[in-house]
């Protein structure tokens, strides 16, 4: 499977600041996924990292909020822009192999104060 | 109605055991079906993948698909203590994303 990067792997924030989280894959993909996991819950996807044109969000997710780049097959950014506490979580960035099976990067923990 | 349902837990055996993990899913049209590991502070893991019905064995764990019954079970064998940890279960339904169970935690007893 792809080797999956990402950084930075954790970060605490100042309330009303943003942060961008890198994805970097070993290998050219075409489907990169950005999930979030709140503490003690599972993983709801946030959108999908489109290359070559806009993401596509899911419900209760919003461009302003999260925007993504995904300039080319091996790379991707999230952006968590204006941040409260409620947006503590681990961001996590996943892709899809030719058999469809998805793979994790190791996660990015984010603590907003 | 959860789009994917697993009993939270925890569910504790003792080392050696059999574990039997189970997942409900709504959406009849999934055609995907997957279980992730993870343990405390890490990523989720993919061990298992499974597209048909039936069983699918590799190792210790055998998956089981039954679409009929919208019904996905992960059992692992001669449990150890090192499979302890958060079991999810995530469903592709055609969009290429997963959609994940809230996960069941297994305790394996020494």
């Amino acid at each position: 499977s792809a080797v999956i990067s990402q950084k930075p792997s954790r970060d605490i924030c100042q309330r009303g600041t943003s942060l961008t989280i890198q994805c970097q894959v070993d290998s050219q993909v075409t489907m990169m996924f950005w999930y979030r996991q709140q503490p003690g819950q599972s993983l709801t996807l946030i959108a999908t990292a489109n290359q070559g044109s806009e993401a596509t969000y899911e419900s209760g997710f919003v461009i302003d909020k999260f925007p993504i780049s995904r300039p080319n097959l091996t790379f991707s950014t999230l952006t968590v822009s204006n941040m409260s506490p409620e947006d503590s979580s681990i961001y996590l960035c996943s892709v899809e192999d030719l058999m469809n099976e998805q793979f994790f990067g190791p996660g990015t923990r984010l603590t907003v104060l | 109605q959860k789009e994917v349902e697993q009993n939270s837990g925890p569910l504790s055996v003792p080392e050696g055991a059999i574990a039997s993990l189970n997942c409900t899913y709504s959406d009849r049209g999934s055609q995907s079906f997957f279980w992730y590991r993870q343990y405390s502070g890490k990523s989720p893991e993919l061990i298992m993948s499974i597209y048909s019905n039936g069983d699918k064995e590799d190792g210790r764990f055998t998956a089981q698909l039954n679409k009929a019954s919208q019904y996905v079970s992960l059992l692992i064998r001669d449990s150890q203590p090192s499979d302890s940890a958060t079991y999810l279960c995530a469903v592709n339904a055609g969009r290429r994303a997963l959609t994940f169970g809230s996960g069941t935690r297994l305790q394996v007893q020494p």
